[in-house]
């Protein structure tokens, strides 16, 4: 079975700070790749996915996030977060070409002060 | 706004009672899927339906069961409730079985 970690579970930096959210999975095979944004009070929504090809993937809002298949890390990454990034964020993963159920970590919480 | 809506957004009952919450998807998606999201467990999946059709199942209780009508709307039915039932309850929905999800606004159920 797979399993997501997200090492940082509440990370707090101020406006203008660099961001660097750990995420790691175990699973032998091939994957797809998934970091979900949820902003207070609203729902889940998809920041960025790696299928395949580029293992360097840029998502919304200037994040991006990198695959490196020999550490099963998939850390996302922002170069100078902002107030309105307060939020939570998961990381997923799902066995391609299996159930494409995808595992979710437990949640990252950022806040970013003025 | 994902364009995946879910009702009720609150929903506050007694132990022992049965609720059932609905799932509307985005226009055209197939599959929908009920995820559970509690501070202890985090986000669990607990069931798929694509095109009226269980598809894969999770950690679902057998107090719970789910169903996806023909028009593709899913109803997630929880009996028999405990306090440990309370938690936010998220659907999705994919155009297929294995797009990326889009999320619903979610329904806080609050189990006394």
């Amino acid at each position: 079975a797979q399993s997501v970690s997200q090492h940082n579970h509440h990370v707090i930096l101020s406006e203008a700070a660099s961001l660097e959210l750990g995420c790691n999975y175990s699973y032998g095979g091939t994957v797809n790749l998934f970091w979900y944004v949820q902003y207070p009070g609203q729902h889940l929504q998809l920041l960025l996915k790696y299928f395949s090809g580029d293992p360097l993937v840029k998502g919304i809002k200037g994040f991006e996030a990198e695959f490196i298949k020999s550490k099963f890390s998939f850390n996302l990454r922002k170069p100078s977060v902002q107030w309105s990034d307060t939020a939570e964020y998961f990381c997923a993963v799902n066995e391609a070409g299996g159930s494409y159920i995808p595992t979710f970590g437990r949640g990252t919480s950022l806040i970013v002060h003025p | 706004d994902s364009g995946v809506t879910q009702t009720p957004k609150h929903l506050i009952t007694a132990t022992g009672q049965r609720v059932t919450l609905r799932c509307s998807p985005r226009s055209g998606d197939l599959s929908v899927y009920w995820y559970q999201q509690s501070l202890d467990q985090g986000l669990q999946f607990l069931i798929q339906y694509y095109n009226g059709e269980e598809r894969a199942k999770g950690n679902i209780l057998e107090r719970f069961s789910a169903q996806q009508f023909p028009d593709l709307h899913s109803e997630l039915n929880l009996s028999s409730l405990e306090l440990g039932d309370s938690a936010l309850y998220f659907c999705a929905s994919s155009p297929g079985q294995s797009d990326t999800q889009y999320f619903g606004p979610g329904t806080r159920l609050t189990v006394l």
